[in-house]
């Protein structure tokens, strides 16, 4: 099967803090994302990886930057978080086309900016 | 931009009946891919069903199908005999190359 692993379950940060979600997966996949998820507003993606140091924004990147320095690996950087940045993130990775072929998600880490 | 929308923020049934579950979307393309992910509480996101749009016949998985009306930009998710163990939020997404795009989800219980 199939694992995403995200470094931190839950995690709390100061306002103005730089703060690395780190998430890693071990099925060799090309793609990796990062998701927010809130209430009423299920996921929004922040930004996705097709291969190593290659990146695209989502559709909410503002405050968000990423990195991928090896393939089974994909941070998320909140350059200096704030309180609306407070959310569950969750990180996913899937094969080359992933048009038709699933997302595989992490446990989710809950973060919270205060 | 596709959209995706989910009008039932809550659903419950009764174990061993019937549920749907309705999701409409918006895209401009012809040739995508439709998913039911399933999130129990405190737990993972995992894959219930996947449609091909350009298939005319329903995915079916088990318990769990689609009912797919592609003019009407529908992907409706029905669950049969529905078990305790179904209680979670389900999120209807269309996925492009690009990452998905997820709808608000139905948060569903299902009562002893």
């Amino acid at each position: 099967d199939v694992k995403v692993t995200q470094s931190s379950r839950y995690l709390v940060k100061r306002t103005g803090e730089k703060v690395f979600l780190e998430c890693v997966q071990d099925m060799d996949h090309e793609n990796m994302f990062w998701y927010r998820q809130d209430p009423g507003l299920g996921l929004r993606l922040i930004y996705f990886s097709y291969d190593v140091k290659m990146k695209e924004k989502g559709d909410i990147p503002e405050g968000y930057s990423v990195s991928r320095e090896k393939k089974e690996r994909f941070s998320l950087i909140l350059e200096s978080a704030s309180t609306n940045q407070t959310s569950m993130y969750l990180c996913a990775s899937s094969l080359w086309d992933s048009r038709n072929q699933p997302q595989h998600f992490g446990d989710g880490t809950r973060l919270s900016i205060l | 931009a596709q959209t995706v929308t989910q009008s039932q923020p809550e659903m419950s049934v009764q174990e061993a009946e019937t549920v749907t579950l309705s999701c409409t979307y918006d895209t401009s393309e012809n040739n995508y891919y439709l998913f039911w992910y399933k999130q129990p509480p405190s737990r993972q996101m995992i894959l219930v069903i996947r449609q091909e749009a350009y298939k005319q016949q329903n995915a079916t998985e088990n318990r769990f199908s689609v009912n797919f009306q592609k003019a009407a930009k529908s992907f409706s998710l029905k669950i049969s005999d529905s078990q305790l163990g179904d209680t979670a939020m389900y999120f209807c997404a269309f996925m492009k190359q690009a990452g998905g795009r997820f709808g608000a989800g139905t948060r569903l219980t299902v009562k002893p």
